[in-house]
């Protein structure tokens, strides 16, 4: 049982380049998550997918695009990369939405932008 | 405002010694708390969550929390830390539909 699992694991940049990060779940979730973790502010929230067909802005969604493409996969692109993007990116995923589950987590996206 | 205090960025202990790290929460709703491991290069692994039943929860490796609504407190504890303990530990709570919110994260460093 895969989990979440998140492609690539690093990526290194050129500013005003674009890429999107893969994520895709095996248990089944309707709901699924973009985070970035930078040092000393936890973790922040980018665009959640409350079902397939279905996305909305998190606390921290300006320079990102994500596309949920079946109950499986959730993407996140950059458009015209920044360097103040450079960060880990975690995808996670849970049943529902009343926030009383547990998210699980992918092994995250080591994105440097130059 | 929904809002996850950790007290404590970093945290050492010597191996064999208890491991206390301190979660305070306020929250409107009812509420939902987890803590999670992550240990580097790797993603959040949920090591126990709080969810209205016991309000004193076992988890995974030897972990326990106590949730005291007085308090509005949720630490994890353990009685004897292990060198593989050393990781980083995030309490996160429910923040409303879709939502939960990350404390910034405590670092634990275990010496031998």
């Amino acid at each position: 049982n895969a989990g979440v699992t998140q492609t690539p694991k690093f990526q290194v940049l050129k500013t005003g380049q674009s890429m999107t990060l893969q994520c895709a779940q095996d248990m089944n979730h309707n709901s699924m998550y973009w985070y970035r973790q930078d040092p000393g502010m936890g973790l922040r929230l980018i665009y959640y997918s409350a079902s397939e067909g279905t996305t909305d802005k998190g606390e921290v969604p300006n320079g990102y695009n994500v596309s949920r493409l079946n109950k499986r996969e959730f993407s996140l692109r950059l458009e015209s990369a920044a360097p103040s993007q450079t960060s880990v990116y975690f995808c996670a995923s849970t049943y529902g939405g009343a926030g009383n589950q547990p998210q699980h987590f992918g092994d995250g996206t080591r994105l440097s932008i130059l | 405002a929904q809002s996850v205090t950790q007290l404590d960025s970093h945290v050492s202990v010597s191996e064999g010694t208890p491991v206390l790290l301190r979660c305070n929460y306020s929250s409107s709703y009812s509420p939902s708390l987890f803590w999670y491991v992550q240990h580097p290069n790797k993603g959040l692994q949920l090591l126990l969550k709080y969810t209205s039943a016991a309000t004193l929860v076992k988890g995974i490796n030897g972990f326990e929390a106590e949730f005291k609504k007085s308090e509005t407190s949720f630490h994890l504890t353990k009685p004897s830390a292990h060198m593989s303990d050393a990781a980083e530990y995030f309490c996160v709570g429910r923040g409303g539909t879709y939502k939960y919110i990350f404390g910034t994260g405590t670092r634990l460093k275990v010496l031998a």
